[in-house]
C-alpha cells in the first residue's frame, strides 16, 4: 500500500505558540489529503480537506484561521495550529491516497499544549 | 443523521471464536467500503476494502457487502488477542453537494479474551 508519513510524531508546546505538522505521501502523489483530529476514546473527526494548489475545505465548526492548511505540492500538506491552547491537545492524523477509492493514514501527531 | 453507523461495543469474544462487526450507511450513492483497525494510541490501518455485493475474503478476515440493505460487515475468524482493537467502518460516498468524501463510523471496540 501507499505510505504516508507525518512529522513530528509528538510535540509539546506552551500555550499561545504555533505548531506545524507535516504530512507527506512518500511513494505517490496526492491531489487531496485529509486532516483528522481524535480525542482520547473518541472517533476520528474530519477537520478539513486539503486540496493541492487551492484553499482547503473546512468542516463545520473548524476554525480556518486557527488551523491553517497548506498543500503546496502533490506530496506535502501542512497543518499549522496557531495560538495553541490546552483544548487543542489531541491526536492529529492525516490521510491520502492515489485515488478516491483508497485512503492511507499517516502515523499521527500527538500534540500536547501546556 | 449520521452517515455511517456502528455499534460502539465493546464487543468481547473468546480466543478462537468468530468476531462479527457490523456497519450501516445512509442512503447515498455509495461507491467503496473499507474496514480499518486502530490500536490504542495509533493511527488506523486498512484491513479490507470491498466494492461489490457479496463476500470478500483475505486470510482470517471476510468483508460482506449488501448494498440493497445498506450494510457492510467484517468477520474475523479464529480471533486472536492481537485482534483486540477498535474497528472503523468507512464509506466513500459521492453526494450531490460534497463530491467524493470518506465517512467514518465511530468504531467498534473489540476485545478477544485469551
Amino acid at each position: 500500500g501507499a505510505v504516508v508519513s507525518q512529522h513530528p510524531s509528538r510535540v509539546i508546546c506552551k500555550s499561545g505558540t504555533s505548531v506545524k505538522i507535516e504530512c507527506r505521501s512518500l511513494d505517490f502523489q496526492a491531489t487531496t489529503m485529509f486532516w483528522y483530529r481524535q480525542f482520547p476514546k473518541q472517533s476520528l473527526m474530519l477537520m478539513a480537506t486539503s486540496n493541492e494548489g487551492s484553499k482547503a475545505t473546512y468542516e463545520q465548526g473548524v476554525e480556518k484561521d486557527k488551523f491553517l492548511i497548506n498543500h503546496a505540492s502533490l506530496t506535502l500538506s501542512t497543518l499549522t495550529v496557531t495560538s495553541a491552547h490546552p483544548e487543542d491537545s489531541s491526536f492529529y492524523i492525516c490521510s491520502g491516497g492515489r485515488n478516491m477509492n483508497e485512503q492511507f493514514f499517516g502515523p499521527g501527531t500527538r500534540l500536547t499544549v501546556l | 443523521q449520521k452517515e455511517v453507523e456502528q455499534n460502539s461495543g465493546p464487543l468481547s469474544v473468546p480466543e478462537g471464536a468468530i468476531a462479527s462487526l457490523n456497519c450501516t450507511y445512509s442512503d447515498r450513492v455509495s461507491q467503496s467500503f473499507f474496514w480499518y483497525r486502530q490500536y490504542s494510541g495509533k493511527s488506523p490501518e486498512l484491513i479490507m476494502s470491498i466494492y461489490s455485493n457479496g463476500d470478500k475474503e483475505d486470510g482470517r478476515f471476510t468483508a460482506q457487502l449488501n448494498k440493497a440493505s445498506q450494510y457492510v460487515s467484517l468477520l474475523i475468524r479464529d480471533s486472536q488477542p492481537s485482534d483486540s482493537a477498535t474497528y472503523l467502518c468507512a464509506v466513500n460516498m459521492k453526494g450531490w453537494d460534497t463530491g467524493n468524501q470518506f465517512y467514518f463510523g465511530t468504531g467498534t471496540s473489540l476485545t478477544v479474551i485469551p
